[in-house]
């Protein structure tokens, strides 16, 4: 069974561009969640989805950010107009469906954007 | 924020058990404490995770303080692939249906030979 994919691993953007990150869940998975990791920080919580729907953006900052997970294909993260602050360790994780409140998150090796 | 807090770094020598602790005194009745690490840069690799009671699994061992505003982590005989930051984290079960965990800094484990 594959563990959580993301890609690309490092992607590197010049200031103004836009930045793609793509996350495929476990299989059997239907919850994703991002998480955003500054150097010698921990993860900062983002956004958590379900299949076409955004249950919980409250880390999502407003402007710039959005997210999607749609009926078929991976989660995608999309930073717009990217500024050296974006430069960061995103990660995705994917837990099971229900709401079982034992359900771990399994998380992918993460994309390792850098912005110049 | 937060809900957890840790000592930022511990040494444990390698073959002996490491025992990481965790403050969590505003927990409630329903939220799970759940253990990470986080290896270099690596995605963090789930542990454990427990309610009330003690658990145990083929990588660690969890004991939850009678109160539950505790609880440590125990590797019972640490080697050095074991050097990473140790997280824990409160997770509650949110009507909304929000999982989302909230890392603290965490305690960064450093395994000596």
């Amino acid at each position: 069974n594959a563990g959580v994919m993301q890609n690309p691993r490092h992607l590197v953007r010049r200031r103004g561009q836009e930045a793609r990150l793509r996350c495929s869940p476990m299989k059997g998975h239907s919850h994703v969640y991002w998480y955003r990791q500054l150097p010698e920080e921990g993860l900062k919580f983002m956004v958590y989805l379900q299949k076409e729907n955004i249950i919980d953006e409250s880390g999502m900052p407003k402007e710039r950010f959005s997210a999607e997970f749609p009926k078929e294909g991976p989660s995608i993260l999309r930073i717009q107009q990217v500024v050296r602050g974006d430069s960061a360790a995103y990660f995705c994780a994917s837990s099971p469906p229900g709401l079982a409140g034992g359900d771990e998150q399994y998380f992918g090796p993460g994309t390792r954007l850098t912005v110049t | 924020d937060a809900k957890t807090t840790q000592p930022p770094s511990m040494d444990c020598a390698e073959g002996r058990a490491a025992n990481l602790p965790c403050n969590h005194s505003t927990i409630s009745g329903n939220e799970y404490v759940y253990w990470y690490r986080q290896i270099h840069s690596q995605g963090p690799q789930y542990i454990i995770h427990g309610l009330k009671n003690n658990e145990t699994n083929e990588m660690a061992s969890l004991i939850i303080t009678e109160d539950r505003k505790s609880s440590t982590l125990i590797l019972p005989h640490a080697t050095l692939r074991d050097t990473a930051v140790y997280y824990c984290i409160v997770r509650g079960v949110v009507a909304s249906g929000t999982y989302k965990y909230i890392f603290g800094t965490g305690t960064r484990l450093k395994v000596l030979a």
